[in-house]
């Protein structure tokens, strides 16, 4: 079955900095790659995704990256806010979804 | 407004009861899906369903089951509770196909 691996496990930036989360996963047949950001006591929410056919796609602040071919996607946050702050998750999808362990990101006022 | 709601929020129970989390969406999704979070794992599936009649095993399936008699709900049973079951339980419902899945707010539940 898939594998999503998430690094690092947790991040610290300053307000203004950008900030960076990267998956890698194992199945080749996985052709959905979601990003969930999830607040404290609450259910994780889509913040942006991207399928196999496009290789970035950018909504405001935030960007995700594909590379197909190495297996890997990314998560990039530019001008950091506080409100920033929360887990944030990766996941992979061709059967089902498999889910990265999650980073912590911490923006530092 | 559609949403997707998860009962009780909390739940405390003792090793080897039957347990039953609720899970209801009105947003007439066929997709549908049970997850635990575990520090240092995230999210693993439990078990899902594509649509009425339909369920189908997920990563993490051992202990749990569920039924799905129309599209609205889908509950999740632990058939006999044991501490490593204690967990917070995610439902999640989407569109058919490969779609953003809505999550509902979560159930803690403890297992002693």
């Amino acid at each position: 079955g898939e594998n999503v691996e998430q690094h690092p496990s947790t991040l610290s930036v300053q307000e203004g900095d950008s900030a960076v989360i990267k998956c890698t996963y194992s199945d080749s047949a996985s052709n959905y790659f979601p990003w969930y950001k999830q607040e404290l006591g609450k259910g994780p929410q889509l913040i942006i995704d991207i399928r196999s056919n496009v290789g970035e796609k950018k909504d405001q602040r935030i960007a995700v990256t594909l590379n197909k071919t190495a297996k890997h996607f990314s998560l990039h946050i530019t001008e950091t806010q506080p409100e920033d702050s929360a887990v944030y998750f990766c996941a992979a999808s061709g059967n089902d979804m498999r889910f990265g362990a999650g980073t912590r990101l911490t923006v530092k006022p | 407004d559609a949403e997707i709601t998860q009962s009780p929020r909390h739940k405390i129970t003792e090793t080897g009861r039957q347990v039953t989390l609720a899970c209801h969406q009105t947003w007439n999704h066929n997709n549908m899906f049970w997850y635990r979070q575990d520090l240092g794992h995230g999210l693993r599936l439990i078990h899902y369903s594509y649509g009425v009649q339909d369920t189908n095993k997920g990563e993490v399936s051992d202990g749990y089951s569920v039924s799905r008699s129309n599209t609205e709900d889908l509950p999740l049973t632990l058939e006999s509770a044991a501490s490593s079951q204690t967990s917070v339980y995610f439902c999640a419902s989407s569109w058919a196909g490969l779609n953003e899945q809505f999550f509902g707010p979560g159930t803690r539940l403890t297992v002693l």
